[in-house]
């Protein structure tokens, strides 16, 4: 089975701080993903990469970035958090056989 | 525009019935779909999928099925069990090489001894 593990499981962080999460996998999976998840919203993708140095935006990018430097991590970062940020953050890894397995979450909180 | 919608946001059944869980779609070039399990303070895990080629997918106590024409798919779990209480996410891809899914907004099961 796929690990994928994040690397705080609860962050908070003050209004206008650079955040950095997390994502690390285990098995060699090409494509990877950033969701956040909030009440009555699902999932929604923020950012993708089918590739190391490949990054694709989401439905929701803005105020995000990322970066793939190796194929097995995967880091959303905020370069200036806000309140409307809190938010619980999940990173997943994914193959051709569209199924993605998700890390335990990121439940994150600006103040 | 919401492409995958879940129109329930929870239902509750009793123990040893069936549970059906209901998801339709806009997008008609959707053509692999998946349904998740979320327990609280955890990350989905992936159940069960399905390719726009077959209707019916089954894997033990869970089986879903889908009607293209109607742009609609049900997960059935016969069956229910209480620790199958989740929020459960029905999930669509475009196939080929975009692996990306849009996630409905979920359904809160309960299923109550």
């Amino acid at each position: 089975d796929v690990k994928v593990t994040q690397s705080s499981r609860y962050l908070v962080k003050r209004t206008g701080e650079k955040v950095f999460l997390e994502c690390v996998q285990d098995m060699d999976h090409e494509n990877m993903f950033w969701y956040r998840q909030d009440p009555g919203l699902g999932l929604r993708l923020i950012y993708f990469s089918y590739d190391v140095k490949m990054k694709e935006k989401g439905d929701i990018p803005e105020g995000y970035s990322v970066s793939r430097e190796k194929k097995e991590r995967f880091s959303l970062i905020l370069e200036s958090a806000s309140t409307n940020q809190t938010s619980m953050y999940l990173c997943a890894a994914g193959t051709e056989s569209y199924e993605q397995y998700f890390g335990p979450g990121t439940r994150l909180t600006v103040t | 525009d919401q492409q995958v919608k879940q129109n329930s946001p929870s239902l509750s059944v009793q123990e040893g019935r069936i549970s059906i869980l209901n998801c339709d779609y806009t997008n008609s070039m959707f053509d692999y779909f998946l349904w998740y399990k979320k327990y609280p303070a955890e990350g989905p895990t992936f159940l069960i999928s399905i390719s726009s080629i077959k209707d019916k997918n089954e894997d033990g106590r869970f089986t879903v099925f889908l009607n293209k024409s109607a742009k609609h798919l049900s997960l059935h779990i016969v069956p229910s069990q209480p620790g199958d209480s989740a929020v459960y996410f029905c999930a669509a891809s475009g196939g080929g090489s975009n692996y990306k899914l849009t996630f409905g907004k979920g359904t809160l099961l309960t299923v109550n001894p």
